[in-house]
């Protein structure tokens, strides 16, 4: 079967680094894509990874290896508004989005 | 640029009644798509549009029906609802069927 896997729940600092881990196992795999979700809201984009390597925009980054199957999310000098659900998602080899179940991030003053 | 509004916000129905949820998008893309996301569980394909004019089931499509007859609308049906419909459900679109989403505001369904 296909499976995503992330952390439930963290907790981080506000100023602090957090990294978001994601495994995947899919049938196929053309893609990984991160998302932010503020609760009660809508998810929006926030990267795109196709090749092995990192991808950085800003204070968010994103890591991939496709030949471990896994990912990562990292946000740097954390704010209070970047406290939200990280969704991870892998686009299947029928071109479909496999999404994790997220990771709540709280952050602490 | 409105983007993609959902139509209601929210709504409680009652199970056996008949319910569209509505979806437009002005970004002429082609491809669009309905979720649920449900506490605990990944966002779930019900289903999707690669065109105007065409439908595919996604992971979840039982009990829910679709149509595309433009490229802006993608209503989804629930014929006969049942309380395992009691959702918040996300329409999305992207331009191709293989490049970014983007979602709708969302429409929390209570069915009782």
């Amino acid at each position: 079967g296909q499976n995503i896997d992330q952390p439930t729940e963290m907790t981080a600092t506000e100023g602090a680094i957090v990294q978001i881990n994601c495994t995947y196992q899919t049938s196929g795999f053309n893609g990984l894509f991160w998302y932010q979700q503020h609760a009660g809201e809508a998810p929006t984009f926030l990267s795109y990874n196709v090749l092995d390597g990192l991808e950085e925009k800003g204070r968010f980054s994103s890591f991939l290896s496709r030949s471990k199957g896994y990912s990562y999310l990292l946000l740097k000098e954390l704010q209070m508004k970047d406290s939200a659900s990280y969704l991870c998602a892998v686009e299947d080899s029928n071109y479909q989005l496999i999404w994790g179940a997220g990771t709540k991030l709280i952050i602490k003053p | 640029t409105a983007g993609i509004t959902q139509a209601p916000t929210s709504q409680i129905l009652a199970a056996g009644r008949s319910m569209t949820l509505r979806c437009t998008q002005d970004m002429r893309h082609n491809a669009m798509y309905w979720y649920r996301q449900d506490l605990g569980l990944g966002l779930r394909l019900i289903h999707y549009s690669n065109t105007a004019g065409t439908t595919g089931k996604g992971e979840v499509p039982d009990g829910y029906s679709v149509s595309r007859a433009n490229t802006d609308d993608f209503p989804l049906t629930l014929a006969s609802a049942v309380p395992s419909q009691t959702s918040v459900y996300f329409c999305a679109s992207s331009l191709a069927g293989t490049d970014t989403q983007y979602f709708g505001p969302g429409t929390r369904l209570t069915v009782l």
